[in-house]
């Protein structure tokens, strides 16, 4: 257990719709990472927050956007969904930018 | 920009075989870099990382890994291949000069171990 949560695990839903994956990350990290994992994709970086400021883009849509809050949890939000978008996404945590991340279990999404 | 290569899409080895899985990397000024492994259906694990001092690195499940300067490669090594290190391993890579930085993943190597 590297400490890091993600809900929810599955998540189903139909093209055009908008969800939110959420993440918390482990006790006293600072920094939270968004990725994306699809079989043809590879691993993706999308986003990075450190302490509630965004600190590095990757490969995100604009139809996706996160935010850090406060108590560092942080949300993914993925609208307009297409099929294209049925992924894996994992969160990760480190203590500080660039260090050790800690990965979430993940959440699979599937667009139908 | 800084990158990561991981030159094999899959590696076989036979258990009991030594067994390696390579990577190379552009980035600039000094290094952090670090070996992530991800089994079926799990997210990614931390194996180990050089920062700075010993090019060899030793981490989890005896694995270990040689920091090369001069050929800026960072290969991942294991003395004898057990059938449940099959697994995808990925090589990432972040500029050692502080601030905020971004890491860089490879595209993964699927390590298959005969039985």
């Amino acid at each position: 257990d590297s400490g890091v949560t993600q809900t929810p695990k599955h998540l189903i839903t139909a093209t055009g719709q908008r969800v939110t994956l959420r993440c918390s990350p482990r006790s006293g990290d600072l920094s939270v990472y968004w990725y994306q994992q699809s079989l043809d994709q590879g691993l993706q970086f999308l986003i990075q927050y450190y302490n509630g400021e965004e600190r590095a883009k990757g490969n995100i849509l604009e139809r996706f956007s996160a935010q850090q809050f406060p108590d560092l949890h942080s949300e993914l939000n993925l609208s307009s969904l297409e099929l294209g978008d049925s992924a894996l996404y994992f969160c990760a945590s480190s203590v500080i930018a660039g260090g050790t991340q800690y990965f979430g279990p993940g959440t699979r999404l599937t667009v139908l | 920009a800084q990158s990561v290569a991981q030159p094999e899409d899959q590696v076989n080895v036979a258990e009991g075989n030594p067994l390696t899985v390579k990577c190379t990397y552009s980035v600039s000024g000094n290094p952090y870099l670090f070996w992530y492994v991800q089994y079926p259906n799990r997210g990614l694990q931390f194996l180990l990382k050089y920062i700075t001092g010993d090019n060899l690195v030793k981490g989890s499940y005896g694995f270990e890994a040689e920091f090369n300067k001069s050929q800026t490669s960072f290969h991942l090594k294991k003395p004898s291949a057990l059938v449940s290190d099959s697994a995808l391993y990925f090589c990432a890579v972040s500029p050692n000069s502080g601030g905020y930085q971004k890491v860089t993943f490879g595209t993964g190597t699927k390590l298959q171990v005969i039985p």
